[in-house]
């Protein structure tokens, strides 16, 4: 069965300092992989997508991500945080040619905080 | 519409009471999904759709919980008899999805709320 574990729950920086979310996977064949975002009180926004093509994957508003099959890991980066980007980030894992579908299997969200 | 749709955006109901939710996907899209996030909460998986089938719906919480999707379109998620920890906002999603997944995109979501 597939399944996402992020490793922190909160993360916070300082404006202007690297930004890292990090997600492990577990899925039985080649997965695809995303992470959204949400911002207080609004829906939910992917941010990017990795579908087997490039192992780095470049989003919106400066995130990417980088796949590393042999970690199974697909952790979120930005070089330089923005007040902005204070939300609620979420990695989702899909295994697209299993019989059932393509549920999407979500973690449990890192909320990121950004001190001025 | 541009979008996916939910209504209502709100509710407000007695315990006890049933109610229903509505999906309005992206027209085309042929994958379906409900979650829940309670408040501070993860978003928890309910069902999912591909067409008019569930391949999917052991996230279902209760056999009070049910979803029926008709015409490859709308889906309707109904609680019946609800409860207080029935309470959370219920997120539909579609996607264009026949040989694996693209882009899932959300509706704003229906707050649920059981006095």
């Amino acid at each position: 069965a597939q399944s996402v574990t992020q490793l922190d729950s909160h993360v916070s920086v300082s404006e202007g300092t690297p930004v890292l979310l990090r997600c492990n996977y577990s899925s039985s064949y080649s997965p695809s992989l995303f992470w959204y975002v949400q911002h207080p009180n609004k829906g939910l926004q992917l941010l990017l997508k990795y579908t087997s093509a490039a192992t780095l994957v470049k989003g919106i508003n400066g995130f990417e991500a980088e796949f590393k099959k042999s970690e199974t890991s697909f952790h979120l980066t930005k070089p330089s945080a923005h007040m902005s980007d204070a939300a609620e980030y979420f990695c989702v894992v899909s295994d697209p040619w299993k019989s059932s579908g393509d549920k999407l299997t979500f973690g449990t969200g890192t909320r990121l905080a950004v001190r001025p | 519409g541009a979008g996916v749709s939910q209504s209502p955006s709100n509710k407000v109901t007695e315990k006890g009471k049933d109610v229903e939710l509505r999906c309005d996907p992206i027209s085309g899209h042929t994958a379906l999904y409900w979650y829940r996030q309670s408040l501070g909460q993860g978003l928890e998986f309910l069902i999912y759709f591909q067409g008019n089938s569930a391949p999917d719906k052991s996230g279902l919480p209760s056999d009070r919980f049910s979803a029926e999707r008709t015409g490859g379109s709308v889906s309707t998620l109904t609680i019946q008899r609800t409860q207080q920890e029935d309470s959370a906002v219920y997120l539909c999603a579609s996607s264009f999805s026949l040989q694996g997944p693209t882009e899932a995109f959300f509706g704003q979501g229906t707050r649920l709320t059981v006095v």
